[in-house]
């Protein structure tokens, strides 16, 4: 079976500040990995996916991912956060059309 | 290029009311799909599309729930009658096939009272 464990509910981090948020998943086979953000009240939009090759992955709005298969992990990243990047995060696991999604990572942005 | 589009964004209803939620996907795309997501959880799939069959329904609740997709673009999805723990958002999502990357609507955010 597939499954996506976010260890992090809640974090908080201030503007400018380093963010990595933690996504470890179960795949039987070569997996297919997303990351997704959510705003309040809106839809998830797409950040960034692996799918093969390179396994540090770039996205939109300054983030991105790194594919570990050693670990099962594929922890998302930007180097400075802005008080837009406030929202919840999500990453994903599937291998053809099965998405199986982790709890969520809600993020704050102080400033 | 338009996104998936979905009407209502909201709705309020009594329990035991019928309500039903409409999609349309991204021009193009074959595969259509509905989730639920619940407060403080990620998507779980109710039902995929290929076209205007329906290829995977095991998690739709199908006493209460039901789901279309005539002439394989729009879809709607009803529930009848609706419980107090239907209370969730309910989102489609869109892809051009079934391996393909999914782009999801903004969800419709259903009220049962």
């Amino acid at each position: 079976a597939q499954s996506v464990t976010q260890p992090d509910i809640h974090i908080t981090v201030s503007e400018g500040a380093s963010l990595e948020l933690r996504c470890n998943y179960s795949y039987g086979a070569t997996p297919y990995l997303f990351w997704y953000v959510q705003s309040p009240g809106q839809g998830l939009q797409l950040l960034l996916k692996y799918f093969s090759g390179d396994t540090l992955v770039q996205g939109i709005k300054g983030f991105e991912a790194e594919f570990k298969r050693s670990q099962s992990s594929f922890n998302l990243r930007k180097p400075s956060v802005h008080w837009s990047d406030a929202a919840e995060y999500f990453c994903a696991v599937g291998g053809d059309y099965k998405l199986s999604f982790g709890a969520g990572t809600t993020v704050t942005v102080r400033a | 290029e338009a996104g998936v589009v979905q009407s209502p964004r909201y709705k309020i209803i009594e329990k035991k009311q019928p309500v039903a939620f409409w999609c349309n996907p991204i021009s193009g795309h074959n595969t259509l799909y509905w989730y639920l997501q619940n407060l403080g959880q990620g998507p779980e799939l109710l039902i995929r599309y290929e076209n205007e069959e329906a290829v995977d329904d095991s998690q739709l609740p199908k006493d209460r729930f039901s789901a279309e997709r005539l002439k394989g673009v729009d879809s709607t999805l009803k529930i009848q009658p609706a419980e107090l723990g239907d209370s969730a958002v309910y989102l489609c999502a869109s892809s051009l096939g079934p391996a393909e990357t999914q782009y999801f609507g903004p969800g419709t955010r259903l009220l049962v009272l």
